[in-house]
């Protein structure tokens, strides 16, 4: 595998269920990202990791909980979702962090919330 | 106020022409200017970055950024029909500060 994977590719889930997105990057960066893609809207940053330790939490619902292990593996356990949360949900990777870096981002999950 | 503004298009042009994609912010603290480019149904994948003022040409793609008018565009030419995709702006600052725009449509007309 190179560069973002991401799984599954579609989730179709009630609002009742827990389900988990995982994220994994084979480029050797130190930090990783979560967006949201909804249509007609720009990409929002939900979280950012660096070096494993979570950096940036931009007002994110509770009922998103990311997770990251290690600098390769990104996660984020959804629970309690509402319809309005389906979007498409990219992960994204680059170098160290800084607003210099390019992000170089997965296929992402579509994500539908019934 | 949004922090990226972009048309959102769609933005049509014949095969062989210039297309031009312009986009603004808010922040004058802005540091990094990117362009991505996202094909329908695909993740977005990156064009150009610029970082200072004035232009940065790579093959077939120019940046501008002017700082002073808070404005970044990138300019196609030779369109192709292979360019046919949403070109995103994205600015960020320090301080973990990402923002992306809405994307414009292109289309390249053969």
């Amino acid at each position: 595998e190179t560069g973002v994977t991401q799984t599954p590719r579609h989730l179709v889930m009630g609002m009742t269920n827990k389900k988990s997105l995982k994220c994994e990057q084979h480029l050797g960066h130190n930090a990783m990202y979560w967006y949201k893609q909804s249509a007609k809207k720009p990409l929002e940053l939900m979280f950012v990791y660096s070096l494993e330790e979570r950096v940036e939490n931009n007002s994110v619902p509770s009922r998103f909980s990311p997770e990251c292990p290690n600098s390769s593996h990104l996660f984020l356990h959804l629970h309690t979702l509402q319809p309005e949360d389906s979007a498409l949900y990219l992960c994204a990777s680059s170098q160290e962090g800084l607003h210099t870096d390019t992000q170089y981002f997965g296929p992402g999950t579509r994500l539908t919330v019934l | 106020q949004k922090e990226v503004e972009q048309n959102s298009g769609p933005l049509s042009v014949p095969e062989g022409a210039i297309a031009s994609l312009n986009c603004t912010y808010s922040d004058r603290g802005s540091q990094s200017f990117f362009w991505y480019r996202q094909y329908s149904g695909k993740s977005p994948e990156l064009i150009m970055s610029i970082y200072s003022n004035g232009d940065k040409e790579d093959g077939r793609f120019t940046a501008q950024l002017n700082k002073a008018s808070q404005y970044v565009s990138l300019l196609i030419r030779d369109s192709q029909p292979s360019d046919s995709a949403t070109y995103l702006c994205a600015v960020t600052r320090t301080g973990n500060q990402f923002y992306f725009g809405t994307g414009t449509s292109l289309t390249v007309i053969p």
